[in-house]
């Protein structure tokens, strides 16, 4: 199956700072990349996609990027607020597969 | 308008009993996927279904089963139930593909505990 991996499983951050969650994956076939972000008790919510074709894409606070060269993907949350509290999840995916998601990042921001 | 909505929210079941979860997608969804979520491995993918045919299988063993009716809501089964099942299963629908850009939305889940 594939790989989808988050290199750390918990990121504590301080209220305001900018928080970065990584995630590589190994499908270099891999076109489109969504983040996800779960709280407790609910199901995963979208955040932000990308596709391949992009190497940068800006949303609210947040920003992905994407490096195709080391199958690198990363979240950037901008000023930490104590909502962005969660699991964030990557998903990778190409045409005519399912989605393969990570085992999640646990994001918690201290007040 | 109304989300993907599961249920039922919590079940607990007996080792050897079968079980079965429900997911009504979002009015206008016709695809849906299932999703097992673990502590150590993630959300894992179960099945697709679209139009009542399943389109996309995971790697789950043959007690792991679903269906969708002709309104797209869709029902998985797991037969002859082990501690091992014990999980969040989510299912999440889409207008056709199963990407965001198709609103690919999540329901809230269905926790699952095998005792």
């Amino acid at each position: 199956g594939e790989n989808v991996g988050l290199h750390l499983p918990t990121l504590s951050v301080q209220e305001g700072d900018n928080s970065i969650i990584n995630c590589a994956y190994s499908n270099s076939a891999s076109d489109y990349f969504i983040w996800y972000k779960q709280e407790s008790g609910k199901g995963p919510q979208f955040i932000i996609d990308i596709r391949s074709n992009m190497d940068k894409r800006q949303g609210q606070r947040v920003t992905v990027l994407l490096n195709k060269t080391v199958k690198h993907l990363s979240l950037q949350i901008a000023a930490t607020q104590p909502g962005d509290s969660a699991v964030y999840f990557c998903a990778e995916t190409h045409p005519g597969n399912q989605f393969y998601f990570g085992t999640g990042t646990s994001l918690t921001v201290i007040p | 308008k109304a989300g993907v909505t599961q249920t039922p929210r919590y079940l607990i079941k007996t080792r050897g009993q079968q079980v079965t979860l429900s997911c009504s997608p979002i009015s206008g969804h016709r695809s849906v996927s299932w999703y097992q979520q673990t502590p150590g491995q993630g959300l894992q993918f179960l099945f697709e279904y679209f139009s009542e045919t399943q389109r996309n299988k995971g790697n789950f063993p043959g007690r792991f089963s679903g269906r969708q009716f002709s309104n797209s809501r869709s029902e998985m089964n797991v037969s002859t139930l082990e501690l091992g099942d014990s999980a969040l299963y989510l299912c999440a629908s889409s207008l056709v593909w199963g990407g965001p850009e198709d609103g690919y939305t999540f329901g809230s889940g269905t926790r699952l505990t095998v005792v």
